[in-house]
């Protein structure tokens, strides 16, 4: 079964400043999607960026963007000049790409970001 | 556009009642349909997932079911509620390949009481 990892509770970053938020995986499946999440305290989920595990090139979204480093299952999340808004549960999910996987999403416990004035 | 309604927003329930919990999805046609639940603080659990009316796979064994009566209607529902069932309820939708994100209504908060 895959598992999601979130090895940081809680983070937190001064206005303006860069922050990287940590997940690792574990699957056997070598065609997968990985995604970040934000949940704000409206508790909207909100998709941020997401990786197809077959594209070797990081995806980035404007401010935001991973590493993805698909040997060591690892897929972090890098928020460039950190605004207030982006305070929020930060959550990974991993996703499978084959027929008996569905299209279930496997999510981390999460991380709280913190966005310091 | 598509837009994913829950209702209700908020509930507050008696131990041993029954629940029902109602997701609709406007917009799309044939959408994969998700239940998940949300601990205090917690991560998301998936608990039933359907492709299709009348098709539904149940993640994690316990005294709630779902339902899928027309192609864009989800319905989550239990006999009798234990005090465990409290949580914030999502559902959410996605169309196409594995990549498609999925899209998440504004949730139902329970409280079992």
């Amino acid at each position: 079964a895959q598992t999601v990892t979130q090895s940081q509770p809680e983070m937190s970053v001064q206005e303006a400043e860069t922050v990287t938020l940590s997940c690792t995986y574990d699957t056997s499946e070598s065609d997968y999607y990985l995604f970040w999440y934000k949940q704000p305290p409206s508790r909207q989920m909100i998709l941020v960026i997401r990786q197809e595990a077959y594209k070797q090139q990081n995806a980035t979204e404007n401010r935001f963007s991973v590493n993805f480093q698909k040997a060591a299952k690892s897929f972090s999340l890098k928020i460039s000049d950190s605004q207030l808004g982006d305070a929020a549960m930060y959550f990974c999910a991993y996703r499978g790409g084959g027929e008996t996987s569905g299209s279930r999403l496997t999510f981390g416990e999460g991380t709280q970001l913190t966005v310091n004035p | 556009s598509q837009t994913i309604h829950q209702w209700p927003a908020t509930l507050v329930q008696p131990v041993g009642s029954p629940l029902s919990l109602e997701c609709t999805v406007e917009g799309t046609s044939n959408p994969n349909l998700y239940w998940y639940r949300q601990a205090a603080g917690r991560g998301l659990q998936l608990l039933f997932y359907s492709v299709g009316i009348g098709q539904i796979s149940s993640e994690v064994p316990q005294n709630l079911s779902a339902s899928r009566p027309q192609d864009r209607q989800f319905i989550l529902s239990s006999k009798k509620l234990l005090l465990s069932d409290s949580g914030f309820y999502l559902c959410a939708w996605s169309v196409g390949a594995s990549y498609n994100e999925q899209f998440f209504g504004p949730g139902t908060r329970l409280t079992v009481l």
